[in-house]
């Protein structure tokens, strides 16, 4: 079954901790992506990789850290400098230059309180 | 202006109906025009990706791209209560790898 898999589904942690997501994708793709999605606002970018060793800052960065040190493998790390860090995270990933083929994973949801 | 905008809604038809979901944008560089299907407390689903102006037809799903206009449809014909969820429409430029999302419309279809 090829997909892209996110764990857990639900975590939930106290402020000023860090908490790293799970995102694995066994799809061969080499383009990865985190996006944030909160009520009423659309998918923001986070984080994302075109290839092994490598990554970009999207448009909410900060507060988040990124590794990919495999092609499947693409963790977040959300930090204790993140302000508002309660939301629904999901994964996604595409095949090298077609970013609009970009398919999800189911997504995590991080409460902080 | 916002990059993209979506009336989120919600929407709500009768079974059968034909459904008119829509978009509109403001960066004339957007080549690439995705609508995503996403059922509560799931992942988006791509439904279907258009390049530049015209038509593309899936199924009982239509995508619609008027570019002079900045503006993009999803119609969906004889809809289903399975249809129910909220809609995302994303457009990219080539050469990038970011998408920009609508915030999304939520459709429900009654039986």
């Amino acid at each position: 079954d090829g997909g892209i898999t996110q764990s857990p589904k639900y975590l939930f942690r106290k402020e000023g901790q860090n908490v790293t997501l799970s995102c694995e994708q066994n799809l061969n793709h080499d383009a990865m992506y985190w996006y944030r999605q909160d009520p009423g606002q659309g998918l923001r970018l986070i984080y994302y990789s075109q290839i092994v060793n490598d990554f970009q800052k999207g448009d909410i960065a900060e507060g988040y850290s990124v590794s990919r040190e495999k092609k499947e493998s693409f963790p977040l790390t959300v930090t204790s400098a993140q302000k508002n860090p309660t939301a629904f995270y999901l994964c996604a990933s595409s095949p090298t230059g077609h970013s609009y083929e970009q398919y999800f994973g189911p997504g995590t949801r991080l409460t902080v309180t | 202006q916002k990059e993209v905008e979506q009336d989120p809604g919600p929407l709500s038809v009768p079974e059968g109906a034909i459904v008119s979901l829509n978009c509109t944008y403001s960066n004339s560089a957007f080549q690439y025009f995705m609508w995503y299907r996403q059922y509560s407390r799931k992942g988006p689903e791509l439904l279907m990706y258009t390049y530049s102006s015209g038509n593309k037809e899936d199924g009982r799903f239509t995508a619609q791209v008027d570019k002079s206009s900045k503006y993009i449809s999803l119609f969906i014909r004889d809809s289903q209560p399975s249809d129910s969820a909220t809609y995302l429409c994303a457009m990219g430029q080539g050469g990038s790898e970011k998408l920009v999302f609508g915030k999304g419309t939520k459709l429900t279809v009654n039986p």
